[in-house]
């Protein structure tokens, strides 16, 4: 099993659509979790940090699980400018990049 | 600021050329990194210096050296590359490095890149 799992999708939604991904990873010890977005051909730009209680960004929400171990990225009202790759990064003693999920959103 | 400067943007090297890296960042960071990326792949990392020392050396050939002049420059020097080292080049820092348990955080800001081509 990978330490850190992405489904690498694509996802394609429409305009105004909620879209959510997961991360699950397999080190109960991890200590922080990351949400990076990434555009073609660009670097990866810090979304937001995954909190224990949760936390929200505007239309983005990001939760940490740990009993099950996973993250999420909820994306409400999704806009044509959200459309790139999505990284969660783990952090242990190490720091891990998921495979990334490829959002696509579509007028 | 949370700007990370790469140089250059683009390189094409040969197979026996000396090329260098530069990497800076002004936020006091004491984490810096390497990270190799190729086309629909996550960054791989490839080395970590904290405090100015070399931290992890993620098995990388030898024909990639790393050096950190100072807390704030990152350099990757390269000699012998070969063809599959193409990728695209990534720099980033961060407050703190986990494995130092020094305190500060690990939000990690990324450079634009290096994109090199190694014929």
């Amino acid at each position: 099993r990978k330490e850190v799992e992405q489904d690498p999708g694509p996802f394609n939604v429409p305009e105004g659509a909620t879209v959510a991904f997961n991360c699950t990873y397999s080190n109960s010890a991890s200590q922080s979790f990351f949400w990076y977005r990434q555009d073609c051909r660009k670097e990866p730009k810090l979304l937001m940090s995954v909190y224990s209680s949760g936390n929200e960004d505007g239309r983005f929400t990001a939760q940490l699980n740990r009993a099950s171990q996973y993250i999420s990225l909820l994306i409400r009202d999704s806009k044509l400018s959200d459309s790139a790759t999505y990284l969660c990064v783990v952090i242990t003693d190490k720091l891990i990049f998921g495979t990334g999920t490829r959002l696509q959103v579509f007028p | 600021d949370t700007e990370v400067t790469q140089t250059p943007k683009h390189l094409v090297m040969g197979m026996t050329n000396k090329k260098s890296l530069k990497c800076e960042q002004h936020m006091g960071h004491r984490a810096m990194y390497w990270y190799k990326q190729k086309a629909k792949k996550p960054p791989e990392l490839m080395f970590v210096y904290s405090y100015e020392k070399l931290s992890i050396n993620e098995s990388v050939p030898s024909r990639f050296s790393p050096e950190c002049p100072n807390s704030s420059l990152l350099n990757l020097h390269l000699h012998a590359l070969q063809p599959e080292d193409s990728a695209l080049y990534l720099c980033a820092s961060s407050q703190a490095f986990p494995q130092r348990l020094a305190g500060g955080t690990y939000e990690q800001y990324f450079g634009p890149g290096t994109r090199l081509t190694v014929t």
